[in-house]
């Protein structure tokens, strides 16, 4: 099955840049989604097809992908985007939808 | 606006079974997927489970596979979970979310707050 791997945890001073990593084996080659999920709340799409975002998410929010890595960024880190973020692809040889393990983004 | 509502969580025994609902509005039902994405407390996001718009193509997590059964009700606007022989490593919030396509892939654009499913002895 189809593995991704994330940093468990971000952390970033307000005001500057985070870079969130979503590693697996040619990742390049699949559409890659970017949740954010704070305490208590359900999940919120905030980055699709590798670098769109949906309506209402801010330009500060950013994604790539390339090789074996993909990569959300955050940039000007304000305290609300404190939360986990996860990536998810479909895996087509496997018929499964696969999350990443999660990174925390602090914001120090 | 597009909203689902997970129901029929609660507190089951090992072995148990339960059936989760999902109700939803304010799109049209029968032309997207719908999903149940679950995570067990303090952990992370696990897929569970996706049928297609019309119920053509089903697929389950393996952690799943053989004990869960998805279905949906098109004229009624609601997707279900059937969970049999539950295990407590089955205890999560289980979470009902639309499908980007109609049939697979994508990704999960609307999600409910979620139900609790817990089991104990």
């Amino acid at each position: 099955s189809y593995v991704l791997t994330q940093p468990p945890s971000v952390s970033v001073a307000p005001g500057q840049t985070a870079t969130i990593t979503c590693g697996g084996n040619n990742i390049g080659t699949k559409s890659v989604y970017w949740y954010q999920q704070k305490p208590g709340q359900a999940p919120v799409l905030v980055v699709y097809d590798d670098s769109d975002r949906p309506s209402g998410i801010p330009e500060r929010f950013s994604g790539s992908n390339s090789g074996n890595t993909a990569t959300l960024t955050i940039s000007r880190v304000e305290a609300g985007d404190e939360a986990d973020y996860y990536c998810q692809v479909w895996d087509s040889s496997s018929d499964a939808y696969v999350f990443g393990p999660g990174t925390t983004v602090t914001a120090l | 606006d597009v909203r689902v509502v997970e129901s029929g969580g609660g507190p089951v025994r090992p072995g148990g079974s339960l059936r989760l609902s999902c109700a939803a509005s304010g799109f049209t039902f029968s032309y997207d997927a719908m999903n149940w994405v679950r995570q067990a407390p303090g952990k992370g996001l696990e897929w569970v489970s996706s049928i297609s718009s019309r119920g053509h193509f089903i697929y389950y997590s393996d952690s799943v596979k053989g004990r869960f059964t998805i279905s949906r009700d098109n004229a009624k606007n609601s997707l279900f979970l059937q969970m049999n022989s539950l295990r407590a490593d089955d205890t999560a919030v289980y979470y009902c979310t639309r499908g980007s396509r109609s049939g697979y892939g994508g990704y999960f654009d609307y999600w409910g707050l979620g139900t609790l499913v817990t089991v104990s002895s």
